[in-house]
């Protein structure tokens, strides 16, 4: 199947400061990639849709200016939590749509956790 | 607004177990149902299901899908410690992509 993968694995930082994800389909090419956050214990919250060479579409209540997405090739999308606060920390997954002829499927990038001291 | 509740939210067996988890929806545009299985990291796959009446089968895992009713249900049987999880829910929308996930349910299983 499709691989998508995810760095860091974890990030530690300190408030105030800026943390980067970086989402990348490794065997396709994805026009469109997805950044969810999930809580502890909680399910996946989509965050917004990424798309190559335009802006990203964020869910209701998604601050655009705090996650920065940026999608400037087919295969990697980033995910840029600026000036990260303690309530940010939380587990960040992405996703890919793979697009065959008659189907697509997301698949999921293995999450990032990300710590704000 | 779109929704997908699992239930029940969390549940407790003994291995040899079989148990059903149940998953239901009202979503506009639906296009098909997954069933992912979650443990320390990302969600792996395990069924999408489009048509109703239909099982999907996996070994000691199974799935079926009732479009009339809006809900799907995950078989396990004969439960093993490593079957021990969060699996969640999602409903794919039509023409958006998107998919909306439910709530989880978390399984454990005992010795």
């Amino acid at each position: 199947g499709a691989v998508v993968s995810q760095h860091p694995s974890r990030v530690i930082c300190k408030s105030g400061t800026s943390v980067k994800i970086e989402c990348r389909s490794l065997d396709f090419q994805a026009t469109t990639m997805f950044w969810y956050r999930q809580f502890p214990k909680k399910s996946l919250m989509l965050m917004a849709t990424s798309n190559e060479g335009s802006k990203a579409t964020y869910e209701q209540g998604v601050e655009k200016d705090k996650f920065l997405i940026n999608h400037a090739s087919l295969t990697l999308s980033t995910l840029t939590v600026t000036s990260a606060h303690p309530e940010d920390s939380s587990f960040y997954i992405c996703s890919a749509l793979h697009t065959g002829t008659l189907s697509y499927e997301q698949y999921f990038g293995p999450g990032t956790r990300l710590t704000v001291t | 607004e779109d929704k997908v509740v699992q239930s029940p939210l969390s549940l407790v067996v003994h291995e040899g177990d079989t148990v059903t988890l149940n998953c239901s929806y009202e979503v506009t545009n639906f296009r098909s149902l997954l069933w992912y299985k979650q443990e320390k990291k990302a969600p792996t796959f395990l069924f999408m299901l489009t048509s109703s009446g239909i099982e999907k089968k996996s070994g000691r895992l199974s799935s079926i899908l009732d479009k009339k009713e809006l809900f799907s249900i995950l078989n396990i049987t004969a439960t093993q410690t490593g079957d021990s999880a969060v699996y969640l829910c999602a409903v794919d929308q039509s023409g958006t992509y998107k998919y909306i996930f439910g709530t989880g349910t978390r399984l454990k299983v005992l010795a």
